[in-house]
């Protein structure tokens, strides 16, 4: 079935580095990719989405990266801070009738922050 | 404005008593979706509501389990005879008609 998963379950980071976080998804069909980051004990997060139409979109210290060719996602964080240590999930809209859609989420990347 | 609000933050129940979790969307959103996630895994989805209406309930267990989301009042995800497998933190999510989702802080709930 259509899935969307992770290649990395933890990451480690040097405070001040650049995090890479990867997403792969398999349904080409898919038009919608969020990202969105989950705090121990909270809810998730939106921080950057992108539809299929670009290639790439960024935000304040966050890039989304989108290479429908392979069906990969990425997210870029910049100059990584503690407060960025967190699960970070991708996940992809899927279609019903009308015009909101529900979520289909991967399984996560733990992001831990090293100083 | 206030976000996505759910009640109880913490709910334990034991075996065969029935949990019911509730979830007020945001101001002015019209549908409800609820998710469940497990330790160290990604949020399923389970059930999605419009006022009033079911538009898609596929992720939801055949049994025991129910949702709605009434006219006036919040959504209530229902759990009847609750097992231990049940244990699980349950998000609740509010759009717009067209437009991204909130996440609520969820619901976590310990079956005993």
């Amino acid at each position: 079935g259509e899935s969307v998963g992770l290649h990395l379950p933890t990451l480690s980071v040097q405070e001040g580095d650049n995090s890479i976080i990867n997403c792969a998804y398999s349904n080409s069909a898919s038009d919608y990719f969020i990202w969105y980051k989950q705090e121990s004990g909270k809810g998730p997060q939106f921080i950057i989405d992108i539809r299929s139409n670009m290639d790439k979109r960024q935000g304040q210290r966050v890039t989304v990266l989108l290479n429908k060719t392979v069906k990969h996602l990425s997210l870029q964080i910049a100059a990584t801070q503690p407060g960025d240590s967190a699960v970070y999930f991708c996940a992809e809209e899927g279609a019903l009738s009308g015009t909101a859609s529900k979520l289909t989420f991967g399984t996560g990347t733990r992001l831990q922050v090293t100083l | 404005n206030a976000g996505v609000m759910q009640n109880p933050r913490h709910l334990v129940r034991r075996r065969g008593q029935e949990a019911r979790l509730r979830c007020s969307p945001m101001k002015g959103h019209s549908h409800v979706y609820w998710y469940r996630q497990l330790p160290e895994e990604g949020l399923k989805f389970m059930v999605y509501l419009q006022k009033e209406n079911i538009i898609d309930e596929s992720g939801m267990p055949k049994e025991r389990f129910s949702a709605e989301f009434p006219k006036e009042g919040p959504s209530i995800l229902r759990i009847q005879q609750v097992v231990r497998g049940d244990s699980a933190a349950y998000f609740c999510a509010s759009s717009p008609a067209s437009g991204r989702e909130y996440f609520g802080p969820g619901t976590r709930l310990t079956v005993t």
